[in-house]
């Protein structure tokens, strides 16, 4: 089943606390991203990769790290997390970055950092 | 840049009673237009799309129109049912440069009522 899968769906975490949110698609798509989801604004644009090793930033940046070492992969990493950034997460895929093509999300990771 | 503006909800209707949700955007270029559905507790996934003017996306009876002369891309169904309720985000996807993002708007909570 073609499919993106977060893990984990649930993380409760304390400030400075190093973590990762994996994110892994099975579908040999080229473009992926993420988003954090908070009531109000909507789904806001992380990070992004086009391919292999390459990524770059979206919206909200700051805070956040990611790699993309194979193309299936593209985790999220938090180095120094912040109740900031409590929020709902989500990685999404694309075959690319041509504008009609489909993204593929992710059921979610909803993190809390106190 | 790119924006997505749509009607604020939550939106409450009753089984069998018409949906419209109002969406309109600001673009350069062709983009092409998403909507998006979020059932409680689960990903986004793509309701329908349209990647060119006066294109019509259906989907599970929902439709909306690609309308470039007024910038818009609402939704609607003519009889919405309980399992329905979602929320309801429009999205676009620029043509060219460096828009390669999603860029949502904010969602808008549908609650059907039996």
């Amino acid at each position: 089943e073609a499919q993106v899968t977060q893990n984990p769906r649930y993380l409760i975490t304390v400030t400075g606390k190093k973590l990762t949110v994996t994110c892994s698609q099975n579908m040999n798509h080229e473009y992926m991203s993420w988003y954090r989801q908070d009531p109000g604004l909507g789904l806001r644009q992380i990070y992004y990769s086009m391919n292999v090793e390459v990524t770059d930033k979206g919206d909200v940046p700051e805070g956040y790290k990611v790699s993309r070492k194979e193309k299936r992969n593209f985790p999220l990493i938090l180095e120094s997390p912040s109740p900031n950034q409590t929020s709902l997460y989500f990685c999404a895929s694309s075959l690319s970055a041509v504008a009609h093509t489909e993204a593929f999300f992710g059921q979610g990771t909803r993190l809390t950092v106190v | 840049g790119n924006s997505v503006t749509q009607m604020e909800g939550p939106v409450t209707l009753s089984e069998e009673a018409f949906l419209t949700i109002n969406c309109t955007y600001t673009a350069t270029g062709y983009p092409s237009l998403f909507w998006y559905v979020q059932y409680p507790g689960e990903g986004l996934q793509l309701l329908l799309k349209a990647t060119k003017a006066d294109d019509k996306g259906s989907n599970k009876g929902f439709e909306a129109t690609y309308r470039k002369e007024t910038t818009s891309f609402h939704l609607e169904k003519g009889s919405v049912q309980v399992s329905d309720s979602a929320v309801y985000f429009c999205a676009l996807r620029g043509s060219g440069g460096s828009n390669y993002k999603l860029t949502f708007g904010k969602g808008t909570l549908l609650t059907v009522n039996p």
